[in-house]
């Protein structure tokens, strides 16, 4: 089946400890994004990436980083850095105008 | 000003009755809006997808775009207490970004 698979789904991390989360898909879309998502808020932009090896901040990038060395692949890592970082992590992708397509997320909680 | 704004809500409507969500978006490039639906703890799920003026329907579902206006809306005809749940508005702008309104809160009384 066709779809986007993020891992892991739950996360705990320590204080100063830096965490990738895992974004594949299979879809062959160009564009993949990553957004954050706190309690009853919307959905806020982290980065995307139109192309292989290349991406643009959104716009809540501090504290974050990704790469894009295969189409199919976008892992995001929190970073220290990252002051606040408790949250649900959605990944999603794209093909040109359309729709995105999400993962079923990732919640991260720091102890 | 909010790149897309939603009246956070929440919406109360009863069952069988007409649900109306607006939002409101600042880049006049913008060229594609969507709706999507999110459930507690759950990833959004696409409900209608609109590129031009006018309206579109789906079943229960009509979303209208007024470009001019920069206006989008999402009519959810027989609300069902299945439809509570949370809308966000998404729009696609001229940067390549897609950016979400903070959602609305919808609830449908049995």
């Amino acid at each position: 089946d066709g779809g986007i698979t993020q891992s892991p789904k739950y996360l705990f991390r320590k204080e100063g400890q830096n965490v990738t989360l895992s974004c594949e898909q299979n879809l062959n879309h160009d564009a993949m994004y990553w957004y954050r998502q706190d309690p009853g808020q919307g959905l806020r932009l982290i980065y995307y990436s139109q192309i292989v090896n290349d991406f643009q901040k959104g716009d809540i990038a501090e504290g974050y980083s990704v790469s894009r060395e295969k189409k199919e692949s976008f892992p995001l890592t929190v970073t220290s850095a990252q002051k606040n970082p408790t949250a649900f992590y959605l990944c999603a992708s794209r093909w040109g105008p359309g729709e995105l397509f999400f993962g079923e997320g990732s919640r991260l909680t720091v102890l | 000003q909010k790149e897309v704004e939603q009246n956070s809500g929440p919406l109360s409507v009863p069952e069988g009755a007409i649900a109306s969500l607006n939002c409101t978006y600042s880049d006049r490039v913008s060229q594609s809006f969507f709706w999507y639906r999110q459930y507690s703890g759950k990833s959004p799920e696409l409900i209608m997808s609109i590129y031009s003026n006018g309206d579109k329907e789906d079943g229960r579902f009509t979303a209208q775009l007024n470009k001019a206006s920069q206006y989008v809306s999402l009519l959810i005809r027989d609300s069902q207490p299945s439809d509570s749940a949370t809308y966000l508005c998404a729009v696609h702008t001229g940067g390549f970004k897609t950016i979400f309104g903070a959602g609305t809160r919808l609830f449908v009384k049995a």
